[in-house]
């Protein structure tokens, strides 16, 4: 199957500061890719729609200002939490679309302290 | 919107069969997946209907009943192994870029 990267796979930072999540498809061009945020023991929650060339989709109740999405090429795109905070610490998949499913990416952890 | 309802927890014995049941409410539905998720994983692709029937890969099948909004994805011959999350996800006619709505997942723990 087609295989999607993150980097980096683990972060940890001090509250206030902005951390990049890259997010690639390696092996197929992908026009749309997605972004989820997990918390402990519960469902993926879908938190926008990347499309390649034009601005992300936001699901209701994500602060787009907050959560910047650039996806610059058909195989990046990157999750950008500004002035993170302790509730921001979650795992944060992105997923590329392929011609039959999503291809997911293996996760970032994000711990603010 | 979206309804997606599927058990929290379920127990089994190693070597049995579990059924993990899914319902959902939506318009323009326009297919099923089930995924499996480990434990700081991200998930990975286990089947997709979206024709009523059974599907059967391996010791996992799933079905779906698109006039019931039900499907259920079936474990057999369990092992230590299977103890995940099995997430059930619809995809809307028209979503772009195959948007996935996903269920609260079903945490399956296999005890020898």
């Amino acid at each position: 199957g087609a295989v999607v990267s993150q980097h980096p796979s683990r972060v940890i930072c001090k509250s206030g500061t902005s951390v990049k999540i890259e997010c690639r498809s390696l092996d197929f061009q992908a026009t749309t890719m997605f972004w989820y945020r997990q918390f402990p023991k519960q469902s993926l929650m879908l938190m926008a729609t990347s499309n390649e060339g034009s601005k992300a989709t936001y699901e209701q109740g994500v602060e787009k200002d907050k959560f910047l999405i650039n996806h610059a090429s058909l195989t990046l795109s990157t999750l950008t939490v500004t002035s993170a905070h302790p509730e921001d610490s979650s795992f944060y998949i992105c997923s590329a679309s392929g011609r039959d499913t999503q291809y997911f990416g293996p996760g970032t952890r994000l711990t603010v302290l | 919107g979206q309804n997606i309802d599927q058990p929290t927890e379920m127990t089994a014995t190693e070597g049995a069969i579990v059924q993990i049941n899914c319902t959902y409410q939506t318009s323009g539905f326009n297919g099923l997946f089930w995924y499996q998720q480990h434990a700081g994983e991200a998930p990975t692709f286990l089947s997709y209907n979206v024709l009523d029937g059974l599907e059967e890969k391996g010791r996992f099948s799933s079905f779906l009943s698109r006039s019931k909004g039900y499907s259920y994805l079936l474990l057999k011959e369990l092992q230590m192994k299977d103890s995940a999350s099995y997430l059930c996800a619809v995809v809307m006619i028209k979503a772009a870029g195959n948007k996935l709505t996903f269920g609260g997942g079903t945490r399956v723990l296999v005890k020898p």
